[in-house]
């Protein structure tokens, strides 16, 4: 059974770093893209980044973009989602997702999220 | 990357069908066939319910279904049902090899 659990959230101050984890399950990360989304509080989903199998694809949201990283680690089959210099406005539960499509020749086809995790929540706050 | 814009609420009594756009511009909604919804019951993983603006996956109910029409996508609900009541978000590819979601929709039950 496909299965995937974020960890690392926590309470973080304004300006300070955060490491998210997702561990996933029942397949097996290289041969799949994956995103990271996000929720803030009383808010709608937030698209955050995806990284290619290869991890030689990777994009972020303009909100995050410079100041997180994603990546991945094959022999662990776990995503992660480096934060530094965190925002109030990035208090949120974060949700990590298997992004099904495929891209070639510079486009992509067929983007959907299935499954996604039960998420993680960050908090920023001095 | 602005995001797709969904009615806050709508409603709807049990057996009765409701329709939840998702609008969008050229660049995202109309440019491509790629937009997917997802059911969200507060405190669970999101669930995919539709993708490539139609298709529906093993094990998610007939009830559900999409469409798109220039623009802007729409997801129907037919017969309606007690545990349909949720947040219902779109989500489409856009020009920018981005993804965006829409603002999401507040299903009530009556």
């Amino acid at each position: 059974q496909v299965q995937l659990v974020e960890s690392g959230g926590g309470l973080v101050k304004p300006g300070g770093s955060l490491r998210l984890s997702c561990a996933a399950s029942g397949f097996t990360f290289s041969g799949y893209y994956m995103s990271w989304i996000r929720q803030a509080p009383g808010k709608g989903l937030e698209w955050v980044s995806y990284i290619s199998g290869s991890g030689g694809t990777i994009y972020y949201a303009d909100s995050v973009k410079g100041r997180f990283t994603v990546s991945w680690d094959n022999a662990k089959n776990s995503l992660y989602l480096q934060m530094n210099s965190l925002r109030a406005e990035d208090t949120a539960v974060y949700y990590c997702a298997r992004l099904l499509g495929y891209c070639s020749g510079g486009s992509c086809y067929g983007f959907r999220f299935d499954p996604w995790g039960q998420g993680t929540l960050v908090t920023v706050s001095s | 990357q602005s995001a797709l814009t969904q009615p806050a609420s709508v409603s709807g009594s049990p057996g009765q069908s409701i329709t939840i756009s998702c609008a969008g511009t050229s660049s995202d909604v109309g440019g491509y066939n790629y937009v997917s919804w997802y059911q969200h019951h507060p405190g669970k993983a999101p669930k995919l319910m539709i993708y490539d603006v139609s298709n529906r996956p093993s094990g998610v109910s007939n009830r559900f279904s999409g469409s798109k029409s220039g623009n802007t996508a729409s997801l129907t609900i037919s017969g309606l049902q007690a545990e349909d009541e949720a947040d219902y978000y779109c989500s489409s590819y856009t020009s920018s090899s981005t993804l965006v979601f829409g603002g999401g929709t507040k299903l009530t039950v009556l």
